[in-house]
């Protein structure tokens, strides 16, 4: 089965210190990953993709195939990363592409 | 660029009663899809259009319908609602191209109490 796995629903940290959010996924094939932010009643956006290999607000993500995990860090975190993140893997169904979600992280950054 | 839109944003039902939440995106998307988010439980898919004329279901499709009406907006109704219902639901569209395309933009989102 194509899912992704996050073991953590909570993680409190305090504000600058290091955050690593886990994610784990099994899919046969060349997998595509995505990070996912939400922050307090808003709605979900982007924050990160696997492909691009970016950083974005100080995160960053990388995937290791061997270990079949993308990760989610953050050396050094902020009170406004406090937010719900949720890791999201591509999957094919019927030809079609969707979206198979973890069942998501809450970090709390403490100041 | 609206991006995708939802209404209502809050709605509070009875048990038994009927709705009906309407999103719209103005991104040309093809694919359409509607989510509830639970605490514990994440996203998970209710039904999901991949383009204009055609549905699907996703992992929790029932005591749900869907309306692609045209390639702009997709309808999701409840035609008796439970209090297993209450829920925040959001919509999302993608374009569903190739190398990275799959990206899903969300609506604000619809938080739904039924008593």
């Amino acid at each position: 089965a194509q899912r992704v796995t996050q073991p953590e629903k909570l993680l409190s940290v305090f504000k600058g210190a290091p955050v690593e959010l886990k994610c784990n996924y099994s899919y046969s094939g060349s997998p595509e990953l995505f990070w996912y932010v939400q922050y307090s009643r808003q709605r979900l956006q982007l924050l990160l993709r696997h492909i691009s290999r970016e950083s974005i607000k100080g995160f960053t993500a990388d995937l290791n195939k061997g270990e079949t995990s993308f990760h989610l860090k953050k050396p050094f975190a902020q009170e406004e990363d406090s937010a719900m993140y949720y890791c999201a893997l591509v999957r094919v169904v019927y030809g079609n592409n969707r979206l198979a979600f973890g069942k998501g992280n809450q970090v709390v950054v403490i100041p | 660029n609206a991006g995708v839109t939802q209404t209502p944003k809050f709605q509070v039902l009875k048990t038994g009663q009927s709705m009906t939440l309407q999103c719209a995106q103005d991104m040309n998307h093809n694919s359409m899809y509607w989510y509830r988010q639970d605490p514990g439980m994440g996203l998970r898919l209710i039904y999901y259009s991949a383009s204009e004329g055609t549905t699907d279901k996703g992992e929790v499709p029932n005591g749900y319908n869907v309306s692609r009406l045209n390639k702009r907006e997709f309808s999701l109704r409840l035609e008796s609602a439970a209090p297993s219902q209450t829920s925040v639901y959001f919509c999302a569209s993608s374009s569903q191209g190739l190398a990275g395309g799959h990206e899903q933009f969300f609506g604000p989102g619809t938080r739904l109490t039924v008593l």
